[in-house]
């Protein structure tokens, strides 16, 4: 059964500072999806990012990227130059093509002016 | 655009009373989830349905069931409601596609049972 596992329950860092939220998972496939979701204050699950396990290439959305090592079963989200609206809890999702997706148990991440 | 769309957004239960909360979605999607939500849990899933007339047990079944009679809509029923279902439920969908796959959330549904 494939799992994920967000190491870092809480986080705290300065606004424009930049910051990382790991992300392992295990998986015995080969081909597969993950996801960074957003759940600000609202309770709104807004997508982030998505890479597929095929590309080698680390996806990017303007201040966010990810650092995809498929070997390690890792998928790292890095936000540069924070903002205040960044504040949000943030789960890693992994999904297979033709399955179910699985939620870590997310990352609380708070922005301080 | 709808999108995802649950019904009720807050509902308070007594203990071993039933309810059905609704998800509806208008994108033609072919996977819907249902997931509950609880402090330091993430999100679990309880069931899911990867096409119309199809059902799947998911991490968390036990004390729901579910049916997907129609495509575009994903019943979550509690038969005999306990405080231990009190969470925040949430429903998605996404497309049965190679390309460009994500889920795509509801509001959610705040149930609270006493």
């Amino acid at each position: 059964a494939q799992t994920v596992t967000q190491s870092q329950p809480e986080m705290s860092v300065q606004e424009a500072e930049t910051v990382t939220l790991s992300c392992t998972y295990d998986t015995s496939e080969s081909d597969y999806y993950l996801f960074w979701y957003k759940q600000p204050p609202s309770r709104q699950m807004i997508l982030v990012i998505r890479q597929e396990a095929y590309k080698q290439q680390n996806a990017t959305e303007n201040r966010f990227s990810v650092n995809f090592q498929k070997a390690a079963k890792s998928f790292s989200l890095k936000i540069s130059d924070s903002q205040l609206g960044d504040t949000a809890m943030y789960f890693c999702a992994f999904m297979r093509g033709d399955d179910k997706i699985i939620f870590g148990k997310g990352t609380r991440l708070h922005i301080l002016p | 655009n709808a999108g995802v769309t649950q019904t009720p957004k807050f509902r308070v239960l007594k203990t071993g009373q039933s309810m059905t909360l609704l998800c509806a979605q208008d994108m033609n999607h072919e996977y819907m989830y249902w997931y509950r939500q609880d402090p330091g849990m993430g999100l679990r899933l309880i069931h899911y349905s990867v096409g119309e007339g199809t059902t799947a047990k998911g991490e968390v079944p036990d004390g729901y069931n579910v049916s997907r009679l129609k495509k575009q809509n994903f019943l979550l029923g509690l038969e005999s409601a306990a405080p231990s279902q009190t969470s925040v439920y949430f429903c998605a969908s996404s497309p049965y596609t190679e390309m460009n796959t994500e889920a795509f959330f509801g509001q959610g549904t705040r149930l609270t049972v006493v």
